[in-house]
């Protein structure tokens, strides 16, 4: 179990870009989320893969934001033109399914990427 | 739809005090419970959860937390803190069907004094 991995762990970028993030879940973790967290905030949920089907998307993912889960492994998450109010940390998790005994239910995070956008 | 209350924002301890860190939840359905904590510059780590079953919780670094449903509450506790245990601490719930995301709550600073 070597936890999830997110890179890069920061990215400044001028507003108007498009960034790109990478997140390695868990290799027999078949949930996979995306949450947002701003300074003095608790993570907000942005999105939901089980396998390679994304399954939810919450009213905070914008059309600038994409998704994807090739494969079923690794995700990626893009900002398109990026805005100020896109500064914050994007948190990784990944699940087992559900009703796996001993570990029901419980996401593991990964450290996180930092977007600066100036 | 659910959501979740942490009261106090930062909480100042001496070391070796007792602690509680409140949260309190709100839903139309029936839910999963969970306290994580984050350490500076880090993710997310499980400290215990609430599924079903006893309502008192023991997690890891002697943390526990005691589900009331009459109250909605999930309140975290230590008996004696240390000075590792500065950091935040997030209250979450989750459906107990469907896709499981977890909803936080705003997060409280535990800062233990020498």
């Amino acid at each position: 179990d070597t936890g999830v991995s997110q890179n890069p762990r920061h990215k400044i970028t001028k507003r108007g870009q498009n960034v790109t993030f990478r997140c390695d879940p868990i290799s027999e973790h078949n949930r996979l989320y995306w949450y947002r967290q701003t300074l003095g905030q608790g993570p907000e949920f942005l999105t939901y893969f089980q396998n390679e089907a994304q399954l939810e998307k919450s009213r905070l993912l914008s059309d600038r934001f994409s998704a994807e889960r090739p494969k079923g492994s690794f995700s990626t998450l893009e900002i398109q033109r990026t805005e100020q109010g896109d500064s914050a940390m994007y948190l990784c998790a990944s699940s087992l399914p559900p009703r796996t005994s001993g570990r029901r239910n419980e996401q593991f995070f990964g450290p996180g990427t930092r977007l600066t956008v100036l | 739809a659910q959501s979740v209350t942490q009261l106090d924002s930062q909480v100042p301890v001496f070391e070796e005090a007792p602690v509680e860190l409140r949260c309190n939840y709100s839903s139309s359905v029936s839910v999963y419970l969970f306290w994580y904590v984050q350490y500076p510059n880090q993710g997310l780590q499980l400290l215990l959860k609430y599924l079903s079953g006893s309502t008192l919780v023991k997690g890891i670094n002697g943390f526990e937390a005691e589900f009331n449903k009459s109250q909605t509450s999930f309140h975290l506790r230590k008996p004696s803190v240390h000075i590792s245990d500065t950091a935040e601490y997030f209250c979450a719930v989750s459906s107990n069907f469907g896709n499981e995301k977890l909803t936080f709550g705003t997060g409280t600073r535990l800062t233990i004094i020498p």
